[in-house]
């Protein structure tokens, strides 16, 4: 079953520009993770955000999250080009198993130089 | 760098056949999962494995079974391969712990005629 849905489906940007996606999900989660896939390949572990974070940096990238609207987003500042790529948020639910997590649909960013 | 290789990044098999996805990492995880990914619906879990010759059922297992003889390596089988189970194949595996990330092979496009 589906836990998070990353919103939009699709974004496209011009370098330079700040990117933000957002993912919901549905229940109670232990933590959220983002991932990047570029095309063909397989998906890349970006950071991880625990139920009792509220934000998180790493580089460009800054993820936050709201367990009380069970949301996240994930900001990238200072796009470029090979920024391109399909982005997923996938969760950890509560009281599950740990090794089940559970992808969202993936939002397709595309940077424009 | 953890690695994690899949053996053929492209596969045309035809109906009927028996189909073996194999996967291979060596940094010594634990936890070994395929899933599989079609446009619209992002990635579903087919099957996991925590330890040596332990498997779990994820999402979407029908049609499917998995061998996992050695820690290193973990193999997704498909008894009599069906046209709808033409997709992306990805193998990843992780330690244990909860909020391992998942580290990906680069995926095995499987075409079923």
């Amino acid at each position: 079953s589906q836990q998070g849905e990353e919103d939009p489906q699709a974004l496209s940007i011009q370098e330079g520009e700040n990117a933000t996606m957002n993912c919901s999900y549905k229940t109670s989660i232990n933590n959220l993770q983002w991932y990047r896939q570029n095309s063909g390949r397989g998906l890349v572990h970006l950071i991880l955000i625990r139920s009792n974070e509220r934000e998180k940096h790493s580089g460009r990238l800054r993820v936050t999250l709201d367990t009380s609207k069970k949301s996240s987003s994930l900001l990238i500042t200072a796009s470029r080009a090979a920024d391109t790529a399909s982005y997923f948020c996938a969760t950890d639910p509560s009281g599950g198993s740990n090794y089940k997590l559970t992808f969202g649909k993936g939002t397709l960013l595309t940077v424009n130089p | 760098d953890v690695k994690v290789t899949q053996s053929s990044r492209y596969l045309v098999k035809r109906t009927g056949e028996k189909v073996f996805l194999e996967c291979v990492q060596d940094m010594d995880h634990e936890n070994m999962f395929w899933y599989r990914q079609d446009p619209g619906l992002g990635l579903r879990l087919i099957y996991f494995s925590y330890d040596v010759k332990m498997k779990e059922k994820g999402d979407i297992p029908e049609g499917y079974s998995v061998s996992r003889e050695k820690k290193e390596r973990f193999s997704l089988i498909l008894e009599s391969a069906s046209t709808n189970q033409t997709s992306m194949y990805l193998c990843a595996s992780s330690t244990q712990g909860r909020g391992s990330p998942l580290h990906f092979g680069n995926g095995t496009r499987l075409t079923v005629t």
